[in-house]
This record gives C-alpha cells, structure tokens and sequence, in this order.
C-alpha cells in the first residue's frame, strides 16, 4: 500500500502570505495525486487534481506542482477562508485503491 | 450537477450491522465509481471501498475486507455500505464521493456525511 506523508503537520501562517503544503508518497503515483481543504462539520472540498489541474471553481492563488514521489500544495496568498486542514489524496492502478495523507492544519498565527 | 444525499445518523451496539444509504440525482449514476471515505472523530480520511455501478463489481481497501460490503441499485442510483461486527473504532462520519468533473483520480462530488456510532 501506497503510503502519503504530508508536511508540516501544522502551519501556523498570516493573511496575505504565502502556504507551501507538502506530500511526500512512499512510491511513485504518477501525476495521480489530488489535494482537498476540510472546514470543521464539513466533507471534503476537491481543490487540485492530477497533481496540478485546478477543480471547477478554485481560485487562482491554488496551485498545485510535483510527479513521482513529491507535491506541494501552494496558496499564493493567503485569504481569512483558506484556514483548514489540507489533505493530499493518490489513486493506485490496480487493484484501484486511493489513500489519503494525514492531513496538514493551517491556522492563522 | 450530481449530488450525493446520504441516509441519516446511526447509532449502534457493538457487534451489530450498519448500513448506510447515499442516493444520486443529476447525473448517470451508473458511469463513475462511488467511493466510501470514512472519519474518526478529529481524525484523517481513511478510503474504504468503491464500486463501479455499472459493472456491480466493488473492491475494498485490506483493512476492511471481510467486514465492509458496498453494493448499488441501479434502479433507484442508490448505493450502499454495509459494516458489520461494529465496534466502538467504527465510530466516525461515513461518506460516499465521486467524481464528475475530474479524471479518475480524484473526488469532486461528496455526500453529506453520516455520522454512526457505535457505544453499548
């Protein structure tokens, strides 16, 4: 099983800066890796797929970059909504399985 | 757009069965896998299966085979979770996700949630 390691476990940052999230896979996944924000009470919202294509609807400051082993997650600057916890998710061939990382918390300092 | 409606909030004996419901509507409910994603409270994303509606064929993450069934109707676009010998770990928020927009890769479309638990 395909192991997804994110970091740093929490990133404590201001409005207006910028966030470099990580994820680091235990094997390679391709470009199969996705990347979601979870607000408290809420499910999962689908920000990055395929490493580093945008979901219907992301702002801009989302971006997404990485293949093989290593992703980053980066929000240009920072918005007062963007404090969440970030997931790292990646889709195995066969059988077809998926795992998700730990999960990164972003709070305002 | 598709949306995914699950069933309500269970509460359970250990031991026991559950069976969670999660209905689509504005789409082809057959064509896309739907996945199960559960969440231990305070905890991460843990994938627990998926099927292919279409085919009827499900596969299961390891740590679940044996004690998770994922079935679907297509009559009625609905498809299901079955968890059994429930105990008090399997307490967590169940969802069902899917894709719609995306490759086969990754989830755009989520269910509600359904939280069970599960406590003597």
């Amino acid at each position: 099983e395909i192991v997804l390691t994110q970091s740093p476990a929490t990133l404590s940052l201001s409005p207006g800066e910028r966030a470099t999230l990580s994820c680091r896979a235990s094997q390679s996944v391709s470009s199969y890796l996705a990347w979601y924000q979870q607000k408290p009470g809420q499910a999962p919202r689908l920000l990055i797929y395929d490493a580093s294509n945008r979901a219907t609807g992301i702002p801009a400051r989302f971006s997404g970059s990485g293949s093989g082993t290593d992703f980053t997650l980066t929000i240009s600057s920072l918005e007062p909504e963007d404090f969440a916890v970030y997931y790292c998710q990646q889709r195995s061939n066969w059988p077809r399985m998926y795992t998700f990382g730990q999960g990164t918390k972003l709070e305002i300092k | 757009q598709v949306q995914l409606v699950q069933s309500g909030a269970e509460v359970k004996k250990p031991g026991s069965s559950v069976k969670v419901s999660c209905k689509a509507s504005g789409g082809t409910f057959s064509s896309y896998a739907i996945s199960w994603v559960r969440q231990a409270p305070g905890q991460g994303l843990e994938w627990m299966g998926r099927i292919i509606p279409i085919l009827g064929i499900a596969n299961y993450a390891q740590k679940f085979q044996g004690r998770v069934t994922i079935t679907a109707d297509k009559s009625t676009s609905t498809a299901y979770m079955e968890l059994s010998s429930l105990r008090s770990e399997d307490t967590a928020v169940y969802y069902c996700a899917t894709r719609f927009r995306v490759t086969d890769g990754a989830f755009d479309i989520w269910g509600q949630g359904t939280m069970v638990t599960v406590s003597s």
